[in-house]
Parts: C-alpha cells; structure tokens; sequence
C-alpha cells in the first residue's frame, strides 16, 4: 500500500520562526493532500488542504506547497506562536480507501 | 448537531473479552473510517466504509471487525481483545472518498 514519510518527526523553534515540515510518498495517482494538526488529547483537525490541480495554497500564517512531480508536500507555518505547538500529520487520499497519514512532527514553539 | 460521537471516552478491558467501539455521525456522510493512534506510529487505517452496506481492510485489520448496516453509524468490534490492542481508536468520516475527514473525540482502550 501507499507510504508517506514525514520529516522530521520533531521540530523545536523559537517564537516568531518558521517551521516547515516534509512529506514524501509514492504513489503518483494520489490527488488529495490534507495537513492535520492534533492537539495534546484531542482529536486531529484540519488545519489546510491541496489538491493536485494547485502548486500551493496559503490561508494566513500557514501554506502547504505540493511538488506532484517529485512526490513531495510541505507546510510552511511562518511567525509561529506558543499556540502552534502540537503534533502536525500530513496525510494523503490512497484512491477507493482512506486517508493514509504520516507518522507525525512534534512541534514546540517556544516563548 | 454533534458531529461524530464515540463511545465509550475509555475502556480498561481484560485480555480476552469481547469490545465494541460505538461510532455515530449526524452529517449524512457516506464515508466511514476507523484508525489506530500509538505513540510514533501515527494513525493507521483498521477498516473503512465507502457506503452504508460496503466495507475494507486498512493497513492493521486483524483481530478487528466492523459492520455499515446505515449511514450513520459504524461500530468496530473487537473479538478478542489483546494488550497489543490497547490504543486510542478515532473514528472519522467523510462525505465522499477523497473529501476531508472529520475526527470523533477518540476512544482510549486499555487491555490488560
């Protein structure tokens, strides 16, 4: 089946920083590339979303960018703040199934 | 409207004992999904449903059943539970594959 690799699996910045978190797969039919953001204890959310018909997407402090060709997708989080730390999952759609996710950034923002 | 509701919010269950994991959803959605999180493996895909009366293995189906007799709920059962199954189970779902998926609050299950 589909793998996703997420790089890296921790990531720790100052406030203010960026942060930029790495996704690779194979499977080159995958069209759907959410990212998922998951607060201690809590669910996974949305945070944002591309499809393979768009480079890349911006909503406010965060943009993720997709390289269809090389296989990769990335999330950008600029001017981060205390509030962004959490553990962050990109994921893409594996056609006729679900979505398969990557194994997780911890991200630590520090004030 | 509540979403998705799991039940139960936890579970300490004996090694052994039959478990069933309750899932509804209020969003008419024809998807359904159940995922496994443990530390440093993320979530991984048990079972799915695409429509009410259809459903597939994920990546970690086995010792886990399900069942999609209507559109709104999706329970995971589990026959005969073992401590490798203790986990923190999300059901999600989806409005059409390949659209976003809405978690539930999660079900924390110990085996013991």
């Amino acid at each position: 089946g589909e793998n996703v690799e997420q790089h890296p699996s921790t990531l720790s910045v100052q406030e203010g920083d960026s942060a930029v978190i790495k996704c690779t797969y194979s499977d080159s039919a995958s069209n759907y590339f959410p990212w998922y953001k998951q607060e201690l204890g809590k669910r996974p959310q949305l945070i944002i979303d591309i499809r393979s018909n768009v480079g890349e997407k911006k909503d406010q402090r965060i943009a993720v960018t997709l390289n269809k060709t090389a296989k990769h997708f990335s999330l950008h989080i600029t001017e981060t703040q205390p509030e962004d730390s959490a553990v962050y999952f990109c994921a893409l759609y594996q056609a006729g199934t679900a979505l398969i996710f990557g194994k997780g950034t911890t991200l630590s923002v520090s004030s | 409207i509540a979403g998705i509701t799991q039940a139960p919010t936890s579970q300490i269950l004996a090694a052994g004992r039959r478990m069933t994991l309750r899932c509804t959803q209020d969003m008419r959605h024809n998807a359904m999904y159940w995922y496994r999180q443990d530390l440093g493996l993320g979530l991984r895909l048990i079972h799915y449903s695409n429509t009410a009366g259809t459903t597939g293995k994920g990546e970690v189906p086995d010792g886990y059943s399900v069942s999609r007799a209507n559109t709104d709920d999706f329970p995971l059962t589990l026959a005969s539970a073992v401590p490798s199954q203790t986990s923190v189970y999300f059901c999600a779902s989806s409005g059409d594959r390949g659209e976003t998926q809405y978690f539930g609050p999660g079900t924390r299950l110990l085996v013991l």
